[in-house]
């Protein structure tokens, strides 16, 4: 069936290092979607890519999606502990649900 | 304004016993959805209905029974409570393909 596949499944940082999440589908996707889900919290919707290719900034988190639209990636630049939490991506099925990755659990050490 | 909202937020209870969890949402959305979270933080769809129609039903024991009875709601309800279904309980919202919107989450354990 269809997947949605994401690396690494942990990541420990020192502040102010770089980290980057990558996230992998078996099939084609009409969009990708990045949340981000605090310790405790729940999924918070961060953004949406659709076209090909496409790369969106939100302050020190890049995302992009790829170009033949079955991959993406989210960077996050100098990260800070305010970055801590769980980042999942995440693309539409072909039965109306969305797949979920199993997400990238951020650690960052002041 | 809180957008999707669950309760409880916190249950404890026996094995064996049945519990609901109620989640309602105040943004115009058509289709609301059940997931289920695990101890690794993998969000499982358990349930979709869009317009108050079943239309995702994954491979959930039938010991969940989901209803809503307008767009705005949907409620779970577990009978018959075992060990493993200690989880994270999240109910969202959206139209279909697009961003969803997630309540708090219910913390269900199992005693």
């Amino acid at each position: 069936g269809q997947q949605v596949m994401q690396i690494p499944q942990y990541q420990h940082v020192q502040e102010g290092e770089d980290f980057t999440t990558y996230c992998n589908s078996s099939t084609t996707l009409s969009n990708i979607q990045w949340y981000k889900q605090r310790p405790g919290g729940h999924p918070v919707f961060l953004i949406q890519l659709v076209k090909s290719g496409e790369v969106k900034k939100q302050k020190r988190l890049t995302f992009q999606f790829g170009e033949a639209k079955k991959n993406s990636s989210l960077h996050i630049t100098a990260t800070q502990t305010t970055d801590v939490g769980t980042y999942f991506c995440a693309g539409p099925g072909n039965t109306g649900k969305l797949i979920f990755g199993q997400g990238t659990t951020l650690q960052v050490k002041p | 304004d809180t957008a999707v909202s669950q309760t409880p937020k916190y249950l404890v209870t026996q094995m064996g016993n049945d519990k609901s969890i109620k989640c309602e949402q105040n943004l115009g959305h058509d289709t609301m959805y059940w997931y289920k979270q695990d101890s690794k933080k993998f969000l499982k769809i358990m349930f979709s209905y869009n317009n108050k129609e079943l239309i995702i039903n994954e491979t959930v024991p039938n010991r969940f029974s989901p209803k809503s009875p307008d767009k705005a709601h949907l409620n779970l309800h577990i009978n018959s409570l075992e060990l493993g279904d200690s989880a994270v309980y999240f109910c969202a919202s959206g139209q279909i393909n697009q961003p969803q919107h997630f309540g708090d989450g219910t913390r269900l354990s199992i005693l």
